[in-house]
């Protein structure tokens, strides 16, 4: 089965700029890969940032976006907040199975 | 506003079953695919099941198929997990999600000891 690859951790200074990445074992992420991203803090349910590379949700703050990048989704952070300091998954689609990145545990500090 | 609540979770021994039920209200439930993810103690997430949006065609994950069905009822808005033959690594907190709408559950904890 294909394996999504993420950065097992980031950190990113308040208020600057940082690229999350999501890669597949099968090749580049194309867009009909349909990335998602995620973000979940301790103790709480998931929450949907990103669909479809690019999209934001109504809730999805300014500061996020996401992108195809170099064969891989990605999401950029810009003007990183204390709040932001969580987990991050993507999601990807091949042939209609889903699978999960590891996460990437993002630390602002 | 979205909403999804999941029910049905429990301790149960190995090789015993658990029916999770999750309950849709706020969005077109009957117009998304839905999903079955699960989260393991301190691991990251994993998909389980999906289930396209009248309930014809479904999906699982490798670790689960021939052992869980995911099937849905739009008539009463509620997504279902029948989970039979389970084992002790099915332990996980078990999160409904509409994936697409972006609404996620609080998640049922389902213990097999």
């Amino acid at each position: 089965q294909a394996v999504v690859t993420q950065e097992p951790s980031l950190t990113v200074s308040p208020g600057g700029t940082v690229t999350l990445t999501c890669g597949f074992s099968t090749g580049a992420v194309a867009s009909g890969h349909l990335p998602f991203w995620f973000q979940q803090k301790p103790g709480q349910a998931p929450r949907t940032l990103i669909y479809d590379a690019n999209n934001k949700y109504s809730w999805t703050p300014a500061r996020f976006s996401g992108s195809l990048l170099g064969g891989k989704a990605a999401l950029t952070l810009s003007g990183a907040q204390p709040e932001d300091e969580a987990e991050y998954y993507c999601l990807l689609f091949n042939g209609g199975i889903a699978v999960f990145g590891g996460g990437t545990q993002l630390t602002v500090l | 506003e979205m909403q999804l609540v999941e029910s049905g979770g429990g301790l149960v021994q190995p090789g015993g079953s658990l029916g999770l039920s999750c309950a849709a209200s706020g969005f077109s439930f009957s117009g998304h695919w839905m999903y079955w993810v699960r989260q393991a103690p301190g691991k990251g997430l994993v998909w389980v099941a999906k289930i396209n949006s009248d309930g014809t065609s479904t999906q699982y994950a490798d670790s689960v198929k021939g052992r869980f069905t995911i099937s849905r009822d739009n008539a009463k808005n509620t997504l279902y997990l029948q989970m039979n033959s389970l084992r002790v690594d099915d332990t996980a907190l078990y999160y409904c999600a509409g994936v697409r709408p972006g609404c996620w559950g609080q998640g049922t904890l389902v213990t097999v000891s």
